[in-house]
């Protein structure tokens, strides 16, 4: 299958400061990325469903000032987290649908666990 | 809005055991419906779902869906201690092809 690769892993920031969360394609282009979160014993948020070269559209509730979406390209999309907070601190996981397969298989990268403290 | 819900929440069985997890939705437009395992780290695809009665099949798991009455099952044969993971059922329904995610069954498989 398709492989997305997220970086970095793992992040530890202090309260305020901004952090950048790269998801890539590796072998397959992406016109949509998606971003979700995962709290602690529950299921997958969606948050924001990336575009490549348009304005990411975003769940309700989730602030599309916090959480900064860019789609520059076909392989990679970026979600900046900016002004963390503790409460912020959570598991972030992007997945990709690689079109050319056909129907809605997502990929999903291994994620980036996200401490702020 | 979209519903998926998954049962049971919880499950713990012996190794060998058969099991049987269940997915039901509820959603606008229906495209397919997916089956995650997920471990540590981010969910693994396992299958996709888009018509009724076919049953899709990959060594000891297989699943169904019934488009009729809304709901698919993951069977798990022979269980082993790696098949001990969190099961997440999703459906893609209206809109840009996004997923809807039930809150998962964990499974743990004993010795």
């Amino acid at each position: 299958g398709a492989v997305v690769s997220q970086h970095p892993s793992r992040v530890i920031c202090k309260s305020g400061t901004s952090v950048k969360i790269e998801c890539r394609s590796l072998d397959f282009q992406a016109t949509t990325m998606f971003w979700y979160r995962q709290f602690p014993k529950q299921s997958l948020m969606l948050m924001a469903t990336s575009n490549e070269g348009s304005k990411a559209t975003y769940e309700q509730g989730v602030e599309k000032d916090k959480f900064l979406i860019n789609h520059a390209s076909l392989t990679l999309s970026t979600l900046t987290v900016t002004s963390a907070h503790p409460e912020d601190s959570s598991f972030y996981i992007c997945s990709a649908r690689d079109w050319s397969v056909g129907g809605n298989e997502q990929f999903f990268g291994p994620g980036t666990r996200l401490t702020v403290l | 809005e979209d519903k998926v819900v998954q049962s049971p929440l919880s499950l713990v069985v012996h190794e060998g055991d058969t099991v049987t997890l269940n997915c039901s939705y509820e959603v606008t437009n229906f495209r397919s419906l997916l089956w995650y395992k997920q471990e540590k780290k981010a969910p693994t695809f396992l299958f996709m779902l888009t018509s009724s009665g076919i049953e899709k099949k990959s060594g000891r798991l297989s699943s169904i869906l019934d488009k009729k009455e809304l709901f698919s099952i993951l069977n798990i044969t022979a269980t082993q201690t790696g098949d001990s993971a969190v099961y997440l059922c999703a459906v893609d329904g209206a809109g840009s092809y996004q997923l809807t995610f039930g809150k998962g069954t964990k499974l743990s498989v004993i010795p």
